[in-house]
């Protein structure tokens, strides 16, 4: 099966700065990538996507990149601001039946 | 684009009743998921359904859970009896093509089981 791990449950910035928060798998198998982003009392927001194709892809301010070598995922956050506030998940999509498996996610505050 | 809705966003009942979440996923869509979310846990998924059809159910922690999906745009996830374990946010996900990939969540239904 698959399982994904999370380097830090929690992560502080400075407001300004930029955030990278880490993502662990262990399928080597895996091909699809998704971070979620999911603030109090909501569910998880689809942020930005990656196939195994690639090994980096940037959004609006967000870039995820993608080291296969060493089952490394990682999402960078630029200029942080305090709306980035909530916690982050990696999702991996891997094996014959397709399943998502989730990341126990990165709580991210932003300090002003 | 309304997003999954999902009702009653609250619930709190007793122990041995019967609860039924709803959810209506995104028109268009044709996969829906269901997860279950505690602190312990994390995110688990459920139950999928794709074109209406259950695919993995292999999440459905025991028999007191069932899910439905009679149609396009409307599936249920019933817990009978519900014990104080249940407790969780329950979050429905859409999706548009056969696969997994790029769910939308709604906003999900914090069950309190006393």
């Amino acid at each position: 099966g698959e399982s994904v791990g999370l380097h830090l449950p929690t992560l502080s910035v400075q407001e300004g700065d930029n955030s990278i928060i880490n993502c662990a798998y262990s399928n080597s198998a895996s091909d699809y990538f998704i971070w979620y982003k999911q603030e109090s009392g909501k569910g998880p927001q689809f942020i930005i996507d990656i196939r195994s194709n690639m090994d980096k892809r940037q959004g609006q301010r967000v870039t995820v990149l993608l080291n296969k070598t060493v089952k490394h995922l990682s999402l960078q956050i630029a200029a942080t601001q305090p709306g980035d506030s909530a916690v982050y998940f990696c999702a991996v999509l891997s094996g014959s039946a397709r399943q998502l498996t989730f990341g126990s996610g990165t709580q991210l505050t932003v300090l002003p | 684009d309304a997003g999954v809705i999902q009702s009653p966003r609250h619930e709190v009942t007793e122990m041995g009743q019967e609860v039924t979440l709803r959810c209506k996923p995104i028109s268009g869509h044709n996969s829906l998921f269901w997860y279950r979310q505690t602190m312990m846990r994390g995110l688990e998924l459920l139950i999928y359904f794709n074109n209406n059809v259950p695919i993995d159910d292999s999440g459905m922690p025991e028999d007191r859970f069932s899910a439905k999906m009679p149609n396009a745009s409307f599936s249920t996830l019933k817990i009978q009896p519900s014990e104080p374990r249940d407790s969780a946010v329950y979050f429905c996900a859409s999706s548009f093509g056969g696969n997994q990939e790029t769910q939308y969540f709604g906003p999900g239904t914090r069950l309190l089981v006393l």
